[in-house]
C-alpha cells in the first residue's frame, strides 16, 4: 500500500505570492493533519481534518487555510507569503480522529524569498 | 498548554553500544505518545505509539517505555549501528483537536 504522498516536494515562492500544498492520506485513513517544521525545531501543528469537516487549529493566523476533499485528500493554501514562512510542510494521516496513530508524508520544502 | 522537551539536544556514540534518549512532557492528561525518526530534510518515520494504559512498546531493537505520572518517557536503541543515526521526536497527544505536540527532537549520530 502506498504510503502520504504529499505534492509538490519543492517550491520556491516570492514574499506577498500565494501557495497551495497537496497531501493524500494512506488508503482508508479518513483524518488528515497538517504541520510546519521550520529548521531546528519539532514539527509545530497547523490543521486537523476528519470526515471533510475542521476539527482542529493550531496557533497560526489567517492566512492559513486549508480543505479536505470527499476522497479525504487535502489542500493546504497560504496566501501573502512571508519569509519566516519557508519550512518544511508535513502532512499525516491517520484512520480517526484525535486518538490514532500519524503517518506522516515526505513533507514539502517551502522557500519565501 | 503541553510542552514536549528532549534531552540530551545531540548524541554521539561508537556503533554497538546500548542508548536512552529522554522525552518528558509536562501534562500528563495524554492520549498516547509517538516516537518518531527522521532523517536530513525527510518526512517524520513512525517508530513506536504507546497508549496512556501501557508501560511499554518493543519493535526490534527499540523498546519506548511511558511513565505518566512522571511526565516521562523514553526510547531505549540496543546495539547501536550507524544506519541509526537521525534525528528522534517524540510527540504527545491530548486525543483531541490539538494535535500532536512535539519535543525538539535529539540527534543522534552512531559512529562505525
Amino acid at each position: 500500500d502506498a504510503g502520504v504522498t504529499q505534492s509538490p516536494t519543492h517550491l520556491i515562492k516570492t514574499r506577498g505570492q500565494h501557495v497551495t500544498l497537496r497531501c493524500s492520506p494512506i488508503s482508508g485513513h479518513k483524518s488528515v493533519s497538517w504541520y510546519q517544521q521550520v529548521l531546528g525545531q519539532g514539527p509545530q501543528f497547523i490543521f486537523q481534518y476528519y470526515e471533510k469537516e475542521e476539527r482542529g487549529r493550531g496557533n497560526f493566523p489567517d492566512r492559513f487555510s486549508a480543505r479536505q476533499f470527499p476522497n479525504y485528500s487535502s489542500e493546504l493554501n497560504v496566501n501573502a507569503l512571508l519569509l519566516g514562512d519557508s519550512a518544511l510542510y508535513l502532512c499525516a494521516s491517520s484512520l480517526a480522529y484525535g486518538t490514532s496513530a500519524q503517518y506522516f508524508g515526505p513533507g514539502t520544502r517551502l522557500t519565501v524569498t | 498548554k503541553q510542552e514536549v522537551t528532549q534531552i540530551p539536544a545531540a548524541l554521539s556514540v561508537p556503533e554497538g553500544e546500548n542508548l536512552v534518549l529522554n522525552c518528558s512532557f509536562t501534562d500528563s492528561a495524554i492520549y498516547n505518545l509517538q516516537w518518531f525518526r527522521q532523517d536530513p530534510g525527510k518526512g517524520l518515520t513512525s517508530l513506536l505509539l504507546i497508549q496512556s494504559s501501557q508501560r511499554e512498546q518493543t519493535s526490534g531493537r527499540l523498546n519506548a517505555s511511558l511513565d505518566k505520572s512522571s511526565g516521562r518517557s523514553t526510547l531505549y536503541i540496543a546495539a547501536s549501528q550507524p544506519g541509526d543515526s537521525a534525528t528522534y521526536l517524540c510527540a504527545a497527544s491530548g486525543g483531541g483537536a490539538d494535535g500532536l505536540t512535539f519535543g525538539k527532537g535529539t540527534h543522534l549520530i552512531i559512529q562505525p
